[in-house]
């Protein structure tokens, strides 16, 4: 069975501050581990990927995540936010193999970055 | 420009009655999918493609039918609409590692 884990429900920083949301998941092969954001009254949009590689991805807006095996976590990352990073990330998880792409995502972490 | 686009935007339908939400992707993806998000919640997956003219259940089906005419096209029937199935959908097309999302049609049933 395929599972991702968001264990912070909420997560509430200052602006410029650094901001960790975790992620952990169970997949047993090869997977794809993604995040996606998600503003107030919006769609999701992708933010970043991994597959192999270099296990620190860099995305969109400063944002990086961070692959480990052992721990079976892809956390994300920022160094300084900004107010305009308040809202919904989700983070998800797929298989590599032709017929296997179904996506699991985790149940989203609020981010609010107070001004 | 939008990539995957859904319509409505919005739609109250009456209970029991019947309600089709429409998705047309110009990805050129093989896979397609039907999300549901409820109020401070995350998604879940009701029917998913990989080709055209074939659908597969998702985690939640129960309610919901699916139609993959095309590779273009994907799109959700609710027959008999319920207040349970009050929500807001997204329809996606993926390719390996990366999901693309419509803009999400808010559908309430009343």
């Amino acid at each position: 069975t395929q599972t991702v884990s968001q264990s912070d429900a909420h997560v509430t920083v200052f602006e410029g501050d650094s901001v960790e949301l975790r992620c952990n998941y169970s997949y047993g092969g090869s997977i794809y581990l993604s995040w996606y954001i998600q503003h107030h009254g919006h769609g999701l949009q992708f933010l970043l990927k991994y597959y192999s590689g270099n296990p620190v991805v860099q995305g969109v807006n400063g944002f990086e995540a961070e692959f480990s095996k052992s721990d079976s976590s892809f956390h994300l990352r920022k160094a300084s936010v900004h107010w305009s990073d308040s809202a919904v990330y989700f983070c998800a998880v797929s298989g590599v193999n032709t017929g296997n792409y179904k996506y699991v995502f985790g149940a989203g972490t609020r981010l609010k970055v107070i001004a | 420009e939008a990539a995957v686009t859904q319509s409505p935007r919005s739609k109250v339908a009456v209970t029991g009655g019947k309600v089709t939400l429409s998705c047309h992707q110009t990805n050129n993806h093989d896979y397609m999918y039907w999300y549901r998000q409820d109020t401070g919640h995350g998604l879940r997956l009701i029917h998913y493609s990989y080709v055209a003219d074939s659908t597969e259940k998702g985690d939640i089906p129960d309610g919901y039918k699916a139609s993959r005419p095309s590779q273009e096209n994907f799109s959700l029937i609710l027959e008999l609409a319920s207040l349970s199935q009050t929500a807001v959908y997204f329809c996606a097309s993926s390719e390996p590692g990366e999901v693309f999302f419509g803009k999400g049609t808010r559908l309430t049933v009343v």
